[in-house]
């Protein structure tokens, strides 16, 4: 079964500093990424998606994604307390665009002022 | 300000009740997800549709739940009956389907008693 794997946290940061998410799925011929934020009692929120190995950075918020690895990461540089929510990780299901995407179950991220 | 809406909000029903949630894709998403989220599981894939064709419905129990598109503006899935394992948030979300990305609607939270 194809899996996406997420530390749940809480991820604890102060204001100010780099917070740093990471993501692991079981599907090598996955061929699209994206985070979404989920504020407590809102619905998912996409910030990022990323296709390609390598770095791609929004604003404050970078995502690192390794093929190889099978790896995807975000870094949310200087973290504010609105920050704070739980981020989700997900991974297209197949080669073919378009397909229904595997959710992890999130990285809870508080950042304290 | 184009965005997938949901309802009811918020459905308190007994055991062995029907419940119908109705979703609203984005105009011109033809890709409209049915997820659940509960703390356990995380956001489960239900079912999925394109151009109102069925495409996927693995995640569905099918003894209980029936998932429709009666036309391009209107997703609706059943529950009957239902149980108290029910109990859970339900998103909609629309893509449109040249991609993977997804938008979610505000959710219906639904409570079986």
């Amino acid at each position: 079964q194809k899996e996406v794997e997420q530390n749940s946290g809480p991820l604890s940061v102060p204001e100010g500093a780099i917070a740093s998410l990471n993501c692991t799925y079981s599907d090598r011929v996955s061929q699209s990424f994206f985070w979404y934020r989920q504020y407590s009692g809102k619905s998912p929120e996409l910030i990022m998606s990323i296709y390609s190995n390598g770095d791609k950075e929004d604003g404050r918020f970078t995502a690192q994604l390794n093929k190889a690895s099978q790896y995807v990461s975000l870094l949310i540089r200087d973290s504010q307390p609105s920050d704070s929510a739980t981020y989700l990780c997900a991974v297209n299901n197949g080669r073919q665009a378009g397909t229904a995407l595997i959710f992890g179950k999130g990285t809870t991220l508080s950042v304290s002022s | 300000d184009a965005r997938v809406t949901q309802t009811p909000r918020h459905k308190v029903t007994e055991m062995g009740q029907e419940v119908t949630m109705r979703c609203q894709p984005i105009l011109g998403h033809n890709t409209v997800f049915w997820y659940r989220q509960t703390m356990m599981q995380g956001l489960e894939l239900l079912a999925y549709f394109r151009n109102r064709a069925p495409l996927d419905d693995s995640g569905m129990p099918k003894d209980r739940f029936s998932a429709e598109m009666p036309d391009a503006t209107l997703a609706t899935l059943k529950i009957q009956p239902s149980e108290p394992r029910d109990s859970a948030v339900y998103f909609c979300a629309s893509g449109p389907g040249s991609q993977e990305t997804q938008y979610f609607g505000p959710g219906t939270r639904l409570l079986v008693l």
